[in-house]
């Protein structure tokens, strides 16, 4: 079925750090892709999405590509601050068309002055 | 504004108890998510729904049950036979069910006495 593995954490950086969390995914036909992010003790907001290979999604700094020939989606952000600091969630809409959302396990980043 | 509202933001259970968790938005969309986050985990679909009476099992169904009589409410009851209910629960909405983006409310957090 399909699935999605992150890195797990936690990342721990300095601000102004370079940010990568990787995520691969295995899926049949072509998912749509999503970042989301969980600060504590608050539900998910979407972060970012691409629906199709080769497309690249951004907001607030971050980017993801998605790479249909590496089944990739890893985010990136080249300078990160303090409040940045929260669960990531890589995420794929599964086959069927029933809306699914199919997650990894979340990866905690956690940015230090 | 619009968005997804859901109540409380804590809930407590005591054992052999029904208990319901509400679930609003005002977004006019047709499809809704529940969600189970467990600490360290992704989210786990329990039920969702493509339109108004009518609602699909999820990946963990047992022991919840939830009810569509209305657009813009889907309302989660965890009952008794539910052996592990402590989690954070998530509700979701779409424009439809497929390749649409989710967007979450902030979530409830069911404890047990």
């Amino acid at each position: 079925g399909d699935s999605v593995t992150q890195m797990e954490g936690p990342v721990t950086l300095s601000e102004e750090a370079f940010l990568t969390i990787n995520c691969t995914y295995t899926a049949t036909g072509y998912p749509s892709l999503f970042w989301y992010v969980q600060y504590p003790g608050e539900g998910l907001q979407l972060l970012l999405k691409a629906t199709k290979a080769d497309d690249k999604g951004s907001n607030k700094g971050f980017e993801a590509t998605y790479r249909k020939e590496t089944t990739s989606f890893h985010l990136e952000k080249g300078s990160v601050q303090v409040s940045d600091s929260a669960v990531y969630f890589c995420a794929l809409i599964g086959s069927g068309n029933t809306g699914k959302l199919i997650f990894g396990q979340g990866t905690t980043l956690q940015v230090k002055p | 504004d619009g968005g997804i509202t859901q109540s409380p933001k804590y809930l407590f259970r005591k054992e052999g108890q029904n208990v319901t968790l509400s679930c609003e938005q005002n977004l006019n969309h047709d499809a809704m998510y529940w969600y189970r986050q467990d600490p360290g985990q992704g989210l786990r679909l329990i039920y969702y729904s493509q339109i108004v009476n009518d609602f699909q099992k999820g990946d963990i169904a047992e022991g919840y049950s939830v009810s569509r009589e209305k657009k813009e409410s889907f309302p989660l009851t965890v009952t008794s036979a539910q052996k592990n209910p402590t989690a954070f629960y998530l509700c979701a909405s779409s424009i439809r069910a497929g390749e649409e983006t989710q967007y979450f409310g902030p979530g409830t957090r069911l404890l047990v006495l």
